[in-house]
């Protein structure tokens, strides 16, 4: 079965700077996709980013970018230049690509971003 | 803009009294999901309909239901709410089930249960 493991319940980090969430996960399938969604304190969940298994490179979204090291098992979310909006709650999570696609999700990390 | 909506934003409900929870797309999409969260949890799946065909996880209680009447709609209905079951309800959808397909949420609706 697949498992994400977020080990920061939170962060702090300061306007114009960069954070790195880290992300790292379990599984023995060789096909799969990573997933980072941001939550505001609204509720609803937001699609930043998707890392496939097989992709070589590192994929990015205007600030995001994913940390992809496949062989560690990692896939950390990086923000650069951080702004007063990115306070939220970030999960990471993913899904087989075979049959059906069940997101899994970390258990969040909450990110606070100060003046 | 093509979307995910749910209705109420805000639900409060009695013990035991039934409630239903909507949501509807312009997306057009195959898949829609349930997700229960509970606070400061991650997003837990109850279930999925992929097209009409109806899809239960293992250990959602039987309390709960859904419907997809029609490609827009799906509704979630809690026959009997317990105070364990105040939470956030995601619904979500997806073009289709493999892998890559990118799940859409919409604002969730929050549950109180008196």
């Amino acid at each position: 079965a697949q498992k994400i493991t977020q080990t920061q319940p939170g962060m702090f980090v300061q306007e114009k700077e960069a954070v790195t969430l880290d992300c790292t996960y379990d599984t023995s399938d060789p096909s799969y996709g990573l997933f980072w969604y941001k939550q505001p304190s609204s509720g609803e969940m937001i699609f930043l980013i998707y890392q496939g298994s097989y992709d070589q490179q590192n994929a990015t979204e205007g600030r995001y970018s994913l940390n992809f090291q496949k062989a560690r098992k990692s896939a950390n979310l990086v923000i650069s230049a951080s702004q007063l909006g990115d306070s939220a709650m970030y999960f990471c999570a993913m899904s087989l690509n075979t049959g059906f696609q069940k997101l899994v999700f970390g258990t969040g990390t909450r990110l606070l971003v100060s003046p | 803009d093509a979307m995910v909506i749910q209705n109420p934003r805000y639900q409060v409900t009695q013990f035991g009294k039934p409630v239903t929870l909507s949501c509807s797309q312009t997306l057009n999409h195959n898949v829609m999901y349930w997700y229960q969260q509970k606070s400061s949890q991650a997003p837990k799946l109850l279930f999925h309909y992929y097209d009409k065909d109806f899809n239960n996880e293992a250990d959602t209680p039987d309390n709960f239901q859904s419907r997809r009447p029609n490609t827009s709609f799906c509704f979630l209905d809690i026959r009997s709410p317990g105070l364990g079951d105040a939470a956030m309800y995601l619904c979500a959808t997806s073009r289709g089930l493999a892998g890559g397909n990118e799940q859409f949420f919409g604002p969730g609706t929050r549950l109180t249960v008196l």
